[in-house]
């Protein structure tokens, strides 16, 4: 069945650098959508992308759909400790189902 | 407005039994869907329902099923309590029926451990 790969599982970065997470896919997505959550929540929808190649920024978050629509990226400039969570990718599969990435943890190292 | 709201918040059960959990939309909405989230996973998809109809099911067991009532509410009903199914279990509702489509929000959860 249809998987969504992300990476990295953790990244531990200064405040005030910058973290970028990818999915990837063997086959063509339909859209992709962008969740966070924080620890101890639940997820918080943050974006929907669906056009080849679109590109969408929210305040210091972009995020990125490929050419191929095979993989998406979503990068955080200067991140802060309000950025800290985990960011889950997911994509709608067979039976109309939304299948997650595994998440990719934001750390802010002390 | 009120978010998803979710019942209850923590539940104990042992092998063997069943539990009932319980979702109350987003007023408006008419989807609600189902996850279950194992502790570092991502959500994996149960179930959705739309007008109180099954719209979609995911890979999991017979023991799991669900159902949506005439306000829109849902219930997921879990027979055979297993260790494994020691989870947090997310409901979501949206307004439309593509769930993989639409803005989905999320309650708090109800974290169930089986001892």
């Amino acid at each position: 069945g249809q998987q969504v790969m992300q990476i990295p599982q953790y990244q531990h970065v200064q405040e005030g650098e910058d973290f970028t997470t990818y999915c990837n896919s063997s086959t063509t997505l339909s859209n992709i959508q962008w969740y966070k959550q924080r620890p101890g929540g639940h997820p918080v929808f943050l974006i929907q992308l669906v056009k080849s190649g679109e590109v969408k920024k929210q305040k210091r978050l972009t995020f990125q759909f490929g050419e191929a629509k095979k993989n998406s990226s979503l990068h955080i400039t200067a991140t802060q400790t309000t950025d800290v969570g985990t960011y889950f990718c997911a994509s709608v599969g067979s039976n109309y189902q939304l299948i997650w990435g595994a998440g990719t943890k934001l750390i802010i190292k002390p | 407005d009120a978010g998803v709201t979710q019942s209850p918040t923590h539940l104990i059960k042992t092998r063997g039994q069943h539990v009932t959990l319980r979702c109350s939309p987003i007023s408006g909405h008419k989807s609600v869907s189902w996850y279950q989230q194992v502790l570092g996973q991502g959500p994996q998809f149960i179930f959705q329902y739309y007008e109180k109809e099954e719209r979609g099911r995911g890979n999991f067991p017979d023991r799991f099923s669900a159902r949506q009532f005439p306000n829109y509410s849902s219930e997921l009903n879990v027979n055979a309590l297993l260790l494994g199914d020691s989870a947090l279990y997310l409901c979501a509702s949206s307004r439309t029926s593509g769930v993989g489509y639409n803005e989905q929000f999320f309650g708090p959860g109800t974290r169930l451990t089986v001892l």
